[in-house]
């Protein structure tokens, strides 16, 4: 089965601070997503990969930066952590397959920032 | 950019058929339609997907209108596991709604 990796679970920072989220998948998928999830806003896209060293940004990519060094990698980066960026964070990953291009997700991190 | 109208909540009784509708009528020709469930406390899996013709799964089936522009995911007996939040969503936006919270009754 697909395993997307996230690092950690639960995230407290403090304002100001900067933060790094990490998403490791061990399939080899081309694609990598970040979301963020808020009560009554469902998913919303931050960023997205499409090859190493790529992005793409999403629907809400303010404050928010990426990286893919590595295929199986995807980090997000808050600059400087405010607190309205308190959120589940999710990231996904996919095959670039037009047929078969369905979403794996991480199992989330809950980011607090206070 | 194509956008997906669901419904926000629906109840279903246990073992019963539900039929969880999507629109998505600025769907491309080429976007596959997806179909996503979250569980509480649970990055969303995926359930099921197709393009054209209705689909079958161990989890569900889809079914496709003939214009494209909706499509049903329906769970043949509802269990109390399939209690969640169903998203649809076509191939090409990658960008979730807010989904339908389902929840079955006993």
């Amino acid at each position: 089965d697909v395993k997307v990796t996230q690092s950690s679970r639960y995230l407290v920072k403090r304002t100001g601070e900067k933060v790094f989220l990490e998403c490791v998948q061990d399939m080899d998928h081309e694609n990598m997503f970040w979301y963020r999830q808020d009560p009554g806003l469902g998913l919303r896209l931050i960023y997205f990969s499409y090859d190493v060293k790529m992005k793409e940004k999403g629907d809400i990519p303010e404050g928010y930066s990426v990286s893919r060094e590595k295929k199986e990698r995807f980090s997000l980066i808050l600059e400087s952590a405010s607190t309205n960026q308190t959120s589940m964070y999710l990231c996904a990953s996919s095959l670039a397959d037009i047929s078969n291009e369905k979403l794996f997700f991480g199992s989330g991190t809950q980011l607090s920032v206070l | 950019d194509a956008k997906t109208t669901q419904p926000n909540s629906m109840e279903s009784n246990e073992e019963e058929p539900v039929h969880l509708p999507c629109n998505h009528s600025t769907i491309s020709g080429t976007d596959y339609i997806h179909w996503y469930r979250q569980l509480p406390s649970q990055g969303p899996e995926y359930v099921i997907h197709g393009l054209t013709s209705n689909v079958n799964n161990r989890m569900a089936s889809l079914a496709i209108a003939e214009d494209r522009k909706s499509s049903t995911l329906i769970l043949h007996r509802a269990t109390l596991r399939d209690a969640a939040v169903y998203y649809c969503n076509p191939r090409v936006q990658f960008y979730f709604g807010t989904g339908t919270s389902l929840t079955v009754i006993p």
